[in-house]
């Protein structure tokens, strides 16, 4: 069946670092894919999504592309912040009419 | 996208008592659906709620323990019965349908249930 495997956490990073969380899927479809972040004691919020090959989703200086030749769906920033502390969820949607499956999550830590 | 509204927010239960969580959507919608998160672990779908029809629930989870209904188009409840501290986690619904391009865009903002 459907599955995410994401980057195995937690990560730690200094302000101003740049973030590559890794994330590959399968799927039997054309999934979408997306990327989630959960805020210490806050809900779940969309962070980015792509819906098909070569999309490039962005949000908050997120950055991550659709690549369909190697099943990857990478969350990148060019320069992380204290605030981005959180955990995201690397996730896709294929059949079943928006039935979502989450990979495992990484828990990031940013140090001032 | 569709707004979702949960509730309760919270609540603290007594093992081998049932709480019942309510979903409400702002729109109609095909699908609804109930998704756990155990405490530290990610996201894990409980079952997908059609309207005018039973719940179909994922592997590992049996409607005697996570009964659902789906009234109509925009509400849906999930109750969890007979409760142990096992069941201590956050409980969300989500939406989807026939247009892709909502898929994903909205959670309730969860139910964080402690049983003790």
């Amino acid at each position: 069946g459907d599955s995410v495997t994401q980057m195995e956490g937690p990560v730690t990073l200094s302000e101003e670092a740049f973030l590559t969380i890794n994330c590959t899927y399968t799927a039997t479809g054309y999934p979408s894919l997306f990327w989630y972040v959960q805020y210490p004691g806050e809900g779940l919020q969309l962070l980015l999504k792509a819906t098909k090959a070569d999309d490039k989703g962005s949000n908050k200086g997120f950055e991550a592309t659709y690549r369909k030749e190697t099943t990857s769906f990478h969350l990148e920033k060019g320069s992380v912040q204290v605030s981005d502390s959180a955990v995201y969820f690397c996730a896709l949607s294929d059949v079943g009419w928006g039935k979502i499956i989450f990979g495992s999550g990484t828990r990031l830590s940013i140090r001032p | 996208s569709a707004v979702i509204s949960q509730k309760p927010s919270r609540d603290i239960c007594q093992r081998g008592t049932s709480l019942t969580i309510q979903c409400q959507v702002d729109s109609q919608v095909t699908m609804m659906f109930w998704y756990r998160q155990q405490p530290g672990q990610s996201l894990t779908l409980i079952a997908t709620a059609n309207q005018g029809s039973e719940a179909t629930y994922e592997s590992g989870f049996v409607i005697d323990k996570f009964p659902i209904s789906r009234p109509n188009l925009t509400f849906s409840t999930l109750t969890v019965s007979n409760m142990s501290p096992e069941d201590s986690s956050i409980y969300l619904c989500s939406v989807g349908g026939s247009d892709r391009s909502n898929y994903g865009y909205t959670f309730g903002s969860g139910t964080r249930l402690t049983v003790v």
